[in-house]
């Protein structure tokens, strides 16, 4: 199974909340899960990335948590600003032929931060 | 510095009419992701090519497109008899040799086919 199942769609929340968005793997063979930031009319830019061995990774105000044994991963953005309302995307990636890692993406959640 | 650089950013069609996009990578970079993201959807990759070959292509439709990398000039995703259902944004990611994790996108190509 290639999918990468991304939740909630959409989320609200207050300046200074903190938004989490979660996504799921099936695939066991995945070792690298990127989270991407996209703004209208723009093309996504890496925000943070985790491999398996390490169940937390924190950047600046993002941090990714990561459950191995339940195939899941979260991005926490803490102090959230009005300047963080975008689309996050998750997305996994494993080794195959030679250095080709094909990015499996999830949906997309929408953020929107209240001023 | 620039980053990926993609053209045209927006490009109207009307149906049966051929779609050509091109991406140059980052300096320095040598392998290159072509990615479709349509409406409210998140991005579904479609090949992945280095200087004059083709990697994986297992996400690319079997017919009616192509791409390819010269040697020189920049990566060509070409889109042949171009039918409504193709309309979505192109995304290019580039990432450096050896490197194939971290793959910085460019601003994509909006392909809007009447």
């Amino acid at each position: 199974q290639q999918q990468v199942k991304q939740s909630p769609q959409s989320l609200i929340v207050q300046k200074g909340g903190i938004p989490i968005i979660n996504c799921a793997y099936e695939n066991t063979a995945f070792d690298y899960f990127p989270w991407y930031q996209q703004f209208p009319g723009k093309g996504p830019a890496l925000l943070i990335a985790i491999r398996p061995d390490v169940s937390e990774k924190k950047e600046g105000r993002f941090t990714i948590s990561f459950n191995k044994s339940a195939k899941q991963f979260s991005l926490h953005i803490m102090d959230s600003q009005p300047g963080d309302s975008a689309t996050y995307f998750c997305a996994a990636s494993r080794g195959s032929s030679g250095s080709a890692r094909q990015l499996t993406f999830g949906s997309g959640t929408q953020l929107t931060v209240l001023p | 510095n620039a980053g990926v650089m993609q053209n045209p950013r927006h490009l109207v069609r009307r149906r049966g009419q051929e779609a050509r996009l091109r991406c140059s990578p980052m300096k320095g970079h040598s392998h290159v992701y072509w990615y479709r993201q349509l409406p409210e959807e998140g991005l579904k990759f479609m090949v992945y090519l280095q200087k004059e070959n083709i990697i994986d292509e297992s996400g690319m439709p079997k017919e009616r497109f192509s791409a390819e990398f010269p040697k020189e000039g920049p990566s060509i995703l070409r889109i042949q008899q171009v039918v409504r259902g193709d309309s979505a944004a192109y995304f290019c990611a580039s990432s450096p040799r050896g490197s194939g994790e971290t793959q910085y996108f460019g601003p994509g190509t909006r392909l809007l086919v009447l």
